[in-house]
């Protein structure tokens, strides 16, 4: 069985501070997301990265695939209370197949 | 991008009735869709894959008779909560993934709030 385990799982700072979150396997994907979730909505993509070692940015937000393609990360830098939310990776393997998802990371953050 | 749409938002429902959900990807077809069931502050709980045309396949420990999945059309699957009780009132999250993506990043629908009596 798959598993992505995501750490923390609870994560509460003050409006400026940076964060990682990970996202960690003992497993191969061939891609993997991040996924924003706000209470009450259904998850927003975020970045898809599919090369090990491929790191993306958006804006604030930059996301990294280790080189074995085993593990991921988000780094926030310089939190806004507008990051608040779920935060979610997910890993795959093909088009149209199930993703396995990590627990996921709440994520307050405090003006 | 790609647009997923649920219908209804939310839901509220006496014990022992049923309850179809509706999930529609609105731009492109969708051979395949994903149901998934969340508590508050947990991650997604993959229920079953929705194949249009075809069975759906359902993950260990979902009923089948109890969660029953219909994908008639290439933009629509449906699930229906067959004698609802109070222990399944959770937020319902369906997603497809556009054809062509060769990365396999899902789209998901906004959620249905199920509420049983």
């Amino acid at each position: 069985t798959q598993l992505l385990e995501q750490s923390p799982q609870f994560l509460s700072i003050q409006e400026g501070e940076n964060l990682t979150v990970y996202c960690n396997s003992s497993s191969v994907f061939s891609s993997l997301q991040w996924y924003r979730q706000e209470p009450g909505e259904g998850p927003v993509l975020l970045v898809t990265v599919v090369t090990g070692g491929e790191v993306k940015k958006l804006k604030r937000l930059t996301f990294q695939f280790g080189d074995a393609r085993k593990d991921s990360s988000l780094h926030i830098t310089a939190a806004q209370p507008g990051d608040t939310g779920l935060y979610l990776c997910a890993g795959g393997h093909n088009q149209g197949g199930k993703l396995i998802f990590g627990q996921g990371t709440e994520l307050s953050v405090k003006p | 991008g790609a647009v997923v749409s649920q219908h209804p938002s939310w839901v509220i429902c006496k014990s022992g009735t049923s309850v179809k959900i509706e999930c529609r990807s609105l731009d492109f077809q969708a051979t395949t869709m994903f149901w998934y069931r969340q508590f508050p502050k947990q991650s997604l709980m993959l229920m079953a894959t929705s194949n249009e045309g075809s069975k759906a396949t359902y993950e260990q420990g979902v009923e089948k008779d109890k969660f029953l999945i219909n994908h008639a059309s290439l933009t629509l699957s449906t699930l229906t909560v067959t004698s609802a009780h109070p222990e399944d009132s959770s937020f319902y999250i369906c997603s497809a993934s556009p054809p062509g993506l060769a990365t396999g990043e899902q789209y998901f629908g906004p959620g249905t709030r199920l509420t049983v009596t």
